[in-house]
């Protein structure tokens, strides 16, 4: 029940596309939902994070799609450069302790 | 922007031997995290910490493991008998309302 799962576990996009990575959950208390952008060698650093009473939140060309009653929600990524190449990590938390529960990743690359 | 300090980028220990990782956590935060990621898998949580003292630990942060903030701006991760598996990138956040910032992480190598 705490897992949250990731896929898929690497994708290749030509650059002008829109990846699409995707993530369910089971625990319904979980009630925070950060996606974060981690570079090699780099801290994972946050990109953009919805909350379960909102179905969508755009940040630049960053968009998160949350379905709460599938318990999925995805990244799109508008419009992808090969500086977006990246290890996606979408997370979610619950209550005052804030431990984020991780995906495990996935490897994107754009193509020039 | 404000950053997580985390010192030495890379350290490389002998196994039984006991390691000290540091971090300078942003000044106005008020919870600290330490986790880790083994090569190219997930991040796995440690430990979190408020008001000065452990508010919730993972089943990896057994009695080998401590955390302190010794001096109101340092957060210190202490192993003290290193085996071969703690060999990771570990990373110090923190965060004032749920916004976490990461610092970049000690590598740390048990040889």
């Amino acid at each position: 029940q705490q897992q949250v799962k990731q896929s898929p576990q690497s994708l290749i996009v030509q650059k002008g596309g829109i990846p699409i990575i995707n993530c369910a959950y089971e625990n319904t208390a979980f009630d925070y939902f950060p996606w974060y952008q981690q570079f090699p060698g780099k801290g994972p650093a946050l990109l953009i994070a919805i909350r379960p009473d909102v179905s969508e939140k755009k940040e630049g060309r960053f968009t998160i799609s949350f379905n709460k009653s599938a318990k999925q929600f995805s990244l799109h990524i508008m419009d992808s450069q090969p500086g977006d190449s990246a290890t996606y990590f979408c997370a979610a938390s619950k209550g005052s302790n804030y431990q984020l529960i991780w995906g495990a990743g996935t490897k994107l690359i754009i193509k020039p | 922007e404000p950053e997580v300090t985390q010192t030495p980028s890379h350290q490389v220990t002998q196994m039984g031997q006991e390691v000290i990782l540091r971090c300078v956590p942003i000044s106005n935060h008020l919870y600290f995290y330490w986790y880790r990621q083994i090569l190219g898998q997930k991040v796995e949580f440690l430990v979190s910490f408020y008001n000065n003292e452990i508010s919730e630990k993972s089943e990896i942060f057994d009695d080998q493991f401590s955390v302190e903030r010794p001096d109101g701006s340092n957060f210190t991760l202490k192993i003290r008998s290193t085996k071969l598996e703690d060999s990771a990138m570990y990373f110090c956040a923190s965060t004032l309302n749920r916004g976490y910032t990461f610092g970049s992480g000690t590598r740390l190598t048990v040889v």
